[in-house]
């Protein structure tokens, strides 16, 4: 089965300080997606980015990358140039290629972004 | 386009109460999606569909039921609330395509059973 860990429940920065949210996930399947959600206050649940396992080059959004080392099974966000409104519940989400059914979520990192 | 709506935002029940959760979805999508959210826990999968009259048990099934008789609609039901349901409930969508099956979330219901 497969499984996400996020080991960071918390982390906080400075405005315009980047940072970088960890996740680490367990599966046997080589084709597969990972995914960074949002969750603010409000609740509602944003794709943030998403990266595909068989592609070698990592994903970026806007201010939003990530490093995705695949051998090591490591999928971190990086945030750069941090706003208040990046103040949020980060979520990292697995699906296994063909999955109609099973995003697996960690349990999540609470950011705070300070002024 | 609304996306996908859930009612009610919040709700409070007793023990042993039944309700329905709302979920409908204007995107045309095939594939809807129940979750679950517990305090400080990530989102976990209790039933989805692939299509109306198709349902399937996710991680997390026992105390619900679902139906799917339209495209648009996958309602959620409680049957003898119990306080272990507490939670953050979540309905998704996905058009069901390749090459990744984006899912879309509705705003959530907040239930408190008592």
């Amino acid at each position: 089965a497969q499984t996400v860990t996020q080991s960071q429940p918390e982390m906080s920065v400075q405005e315009a300080e980047t940072v970088t949210l960890s996740c680490t996930y367990d599966t046997s399947e080589n084709n597969y997606y990972l995914f960074w959600y949002k969750q603010p206050p409000s609740r509602q649940m944003i794709l943030v980015i998403r990266q595909e396992a068989y592609k070698q080059q990592n994903a970026t959004e806007n201010r939003f990358s990530v490093n995705f080392q695949k051998a090591a099974k490591s999928f971190s966000l990086k945030i750069s140039d941090s706003q208040l409104g990046d103040t949020a519940m980060y979520f990292c989400a697995f699906m296994k290629h063909g999955a109609t059914d099973k995003l697996i979520f960690g349990t999540g990192t609470r950011l705070q972004v300070f002024p | 386009n609304a996306g996908v709506t859930q009612t009610p935002k919040f709700r409070i029940l007793k023990i042993g109460q039944s309700m329905t959760l709302q979920c409908t979805q204007d995107m045309n999508h095939n594939y809807m999606y129940w979750y679950r959210q517990d305090p400080g826990m990530g989102l976990k999968l209790i039933y989805y569909s692939v299509g109306a009259g198709i349902t399937d048990k996710g991680e997390v099934p026992n105390g619900y039921n679902v139906s799917r008789s339209t495209t648009e609609d996958f309602p959620l039901r409680l049957e003898l609330a119990a306080p272990s349901q507490t939670s953050v409930y979540f309905c998704a969508s996905s058009s069901g395509q390749v090459p990744y099956n984006e899912q879309f979330f509705g705003p959530g219901t907040r239930l408190t059973v008592l």
